[in-house]
């Protein structure tokens, strides 16, 4: 399945965070969300074949990276308070409407 | 621009109810419509995934039916049962540029199913 660290990750404003997600194996498109409390995710971006393919309405300090063997990371850099929210990825076989399936998601608190 | 809305936000009913959680979108322009299920703090387990050419997909007790031209899906679950509490999300892959790669969500409904 598609795995995410760290679970959970306490920073402060005006820090930078790296996540990471291990996509499921044979995969090559992976699709990052950001899930504020009570809302449903809002889409950062998706990276396919280490390009990004698609971008969301995130401002610049959210960039990624994906690499070959199947792991990616989210970046977020100027930390903000309300950057704290549930942040998703989900990996997919191709970078077109196929089922997403999602990691258990990291848990970013920004003090 | 592509909306989803998920009504009711919240839903609690007793063990053993048939129930019905809806939800709307604004384009009929979709390559698919899905349905998730999220625990408390937890990521999301999909639950069905209806084609636009599809109008409806059957999984155990959950039925799901999509009517495109309308915008409107419903999520049937039938004889609910306390382990059916959880937060209900819909999202469609919407067709365009502008929307590559990107599930479009509504906002969930919060299901309460007490013994």
């Amino acid at each position: 399945g598609v795995t995410q660290s760290p679970t959970h990750l306490i920073k402060t404003r005006g820090q930078q965070v790296t996540l990471r997600c291990s996509s499921q194996s044979g995969h090559n498109t992976v699709s990052w969300y950001q899930q504020a409390l009570g809302q449903g995710p809002q889409f950062i971006f998706q990276y396919y074949r280490e390009e990004e393919n698609g971008r969301g309405n995130f401002p610049p300090r959210f960039s990624g990276l994906q690499f070959p063997n199947d792991s990616s990371e989210l970046n977020v850099n100027a930390l903000e308070l309300d950057d704290s929210a549930l942040y998703l990825c989900a990996s997919s076989i191709a970078g077109g409407p196929d089922t997403q399936y999602f990691g258990p998601g990291t848990r970013l608190t920004v003090l | 621009k592509q909306e989803v809305t998920q009504i009711p936000a919240a839903l609690s009913v007793p063990e053993g109810e048939n129930l019905v959680l809806n939800c709307s979108f604004t384009d009929s322009a979709i390559y698919n419509l899905q349905w998730f299920r999220q625990d408390p703090g937890k990521g999301l387990t999909s639950l069905l995934l209806i084609q636009s050419s599809q109008r409806e997909q059957t999984s155990g007790r959950l039925n799901a039916s999509l009517d495109k031209s309308s915008g409107r899906s419903t999520l049937y679950i039938a004889a609910s049962q306390p382990g059916d509490s959880a937060t209900y999300l819909c999202a469609v892959y919407a067709i365009g540029s502008s929307n590559t790669g990107k599930l479009i969500f509504g906002q969930g409904t919060t299901l309460q199913v007490k013994p």
